[in-house]
């Protein structure tokens, strides 16, 4: 398995708090991604990276901002939480572009 | 933009039989991957098979084949020998080629919830 790991697994916070997912990454992969899973909607693209300091929006990407310092670690920030970011958070990271996608285990989290 | 569905919400299959799951998408692009990923009640994303749009191949991995046909825009999945550890979600994801400077990314259909009966 790819070495991925997410940070916190889980996470409950109220409505306006700011929250920060962890995305970790031992393969040294250029390309990572972050996605949320909502019942009936299978996963939708949040943002993704390309390379340090190189990031771009998704489908889903309002009221989410991410970052990326080092190639291993990929940040997402919900800069004040609402009740419909309630979901499942997933990360992805692939070699480079076309190339399979591997996911981590993903963290809920929920809004109250 | 592209989209990826999913006809069959749900399906049954007896332990050891045959089950094919169904999966269509819509581009306009002639170079693409398409991808099925299994996730278990432990909520882990899996893959189980990927196929480049170019190969006319059909992708195999042991138990797991894929009826792809381009023409048509289908991506069908056949579990042979189904076992109770096939138990799962299963999603169909597409992803073009290049990005052509649109979000890179997967597009996925809404999963089939596969159930074994023993």
């Amino acid at each position: 398995d790819a070495g991925i790991t997410q940070s916190p697994r889980h996470k409950v916070t109220e409505t306006g708090t700011p929250v920060t997912l962890r995305c970790h990454q031992t393969e040294n992969h250029r390309y990572m991604y972050w996605y949320r899973q909502d019942p009936g909607h299978g996963l939708r693209l949040i943002h993704y990276s390309y390379g340090v300091k190189d990031t771009d929006k998704g489908e889903v990407s309002d009221g989410y901002s991410v970052s990326r310092s080092k190639t291993e670690d990929f940040l997402l920030t919900l800069e004040s939480a609402t009740s419909s970011q309630t979901s499942v958070y997933f990360c992805a990271i692939s070699r480079g572009e076309g190339d399979t996608q591997y996911f981590g285990p993903g963290t809920r989290l929920t809004v109250l | 933009a592209q989209t990826v569905t999913q006809s069959q919400p749900e399906m049954s299959v007896q332990e050891a039989e045959t089950v094919t799951l169904s999966c269509t998408y819509d581009t306009s692009e002639s170079d693409y991957y398409l991808f099925w990923y299994k996730q278990p009640p432990s909520r882990q994303m899996i893959l189980v098979i990927r196929q480049e749009a170019y190969k006319q191949q059909n992708a195999t991995e042991n138990r797991f084949s894929v009826n792809f046909q381009k023409a048509a825009k289908s991506f069908s999945l056949k579990i042979s020998d189904s076992q109770l550890g096939d138990a799962a979600m299963y999603f169909c994801a597409y992803r073009p080629m290049y990005s052509g400077g649109g979000a890179d990314g997967l597009t996925f259909g809404k999963g089939t919830h596969l159930i074994i009966q023993p």
